[in-house]
């Protein structure tokens, strides 16, 4: 069965605090891993798209790395903008649909 | 393009009334999908449509829940009759298919409540 795991569940960090995010996948043949982040309220917001391992992304403070069995999405110097929950996703080993992640809460402190 | 549009965005209702939540999705996108997130169980995936056509509704909890999808621009989930469980944010996203496996758009959600 697809599965999608994420730790930490929450994570506080000081503004200009560096640290990762992890995403764990079991699906057979990977299909692409995607992220997400999602501000309260608000319907979840499409970050990037990772196909192979060893394939980096980025965006402003943001980078996300592939490996063949798990993502990490890595916060440089991050901003309390910033804070939010980060949800990855896979598609199923069928059909478009994915598997969601069940997020990391993370909190950036001025 | 406006995104992704969804109503009502919040619903209280009491249990054993109907409700019908409406989307619609991006122009041009072949899939939409209809999901619920609760503190719980997190996304969850109820059904997605191809080109107005359900493919799984495999995630559908049980026969009050219904969709459809009339057109390319339009589809509801209905719940008759809603029961307090059914609490949730329910999201709408689509997506293109564009030849491969491509990231979905979402909905701002509808919040509903039930008494």
């Amino acid at each position: 069965e697809d599965q999608v795991t994420q730790s930490p569940e929450a994570l506080r960090l000081q503004e200009g605090e560096s640290s990762s995010l992890n995403c764990s996948y079991t699906v057979s043949g990977l299909r692409g891993l995607f992220w997400y982040r999602q501000d309260p309220g608000k319907g979840p917001e499409f970050l990037f798209t990772l196909y192979s391992a060893g394939e980096e992304k980025e965006k402003e403070r943001l980078k996300a790395t592939l490996t063949k069995k798990e993502s990490f999405l890595h916060i440089t110097a991050p901003k309390p903008e910033d804070s939010a929950t980060y949800l990855c996703a896979v598609p199923h080993n069928y059909g478009q649909n994915f598997v969601f992640g069940p997020g990391t809460r993370l909190s950036v402190l001025p | 393009d406006a995104g992704v549009i969804q109503s009502p965005r919040h619903e209280v209702t009491e249990m054993g009334q109907e409700v019908t939540l409406r989307c619609k999705p991006i122009s041009g996108h072949d899939y939409l999908f209809w999901y619920r997130q609760t503190m719980m169980r997190g996304l969850e995936l109820l059904i997605y449509f191809n080109n107005n056509v359900p493919i799984d509704d495999s995630g559908m909890p049980e026969d009050r829940f219904s969709a459809k999808m009339p057109n390319a621009s339009f589809s509801t989930l209905k719940i008759q009759p809603s029961e307090p469980r059914d609490s949730a944010v329910y999201f709408c996203a689509s997506s293109d298919l564009a030849g491969g496996y491509n990231e979905q758009f979402f909905g701002p959600g509808t919040r509903l409540t039930v008494l």
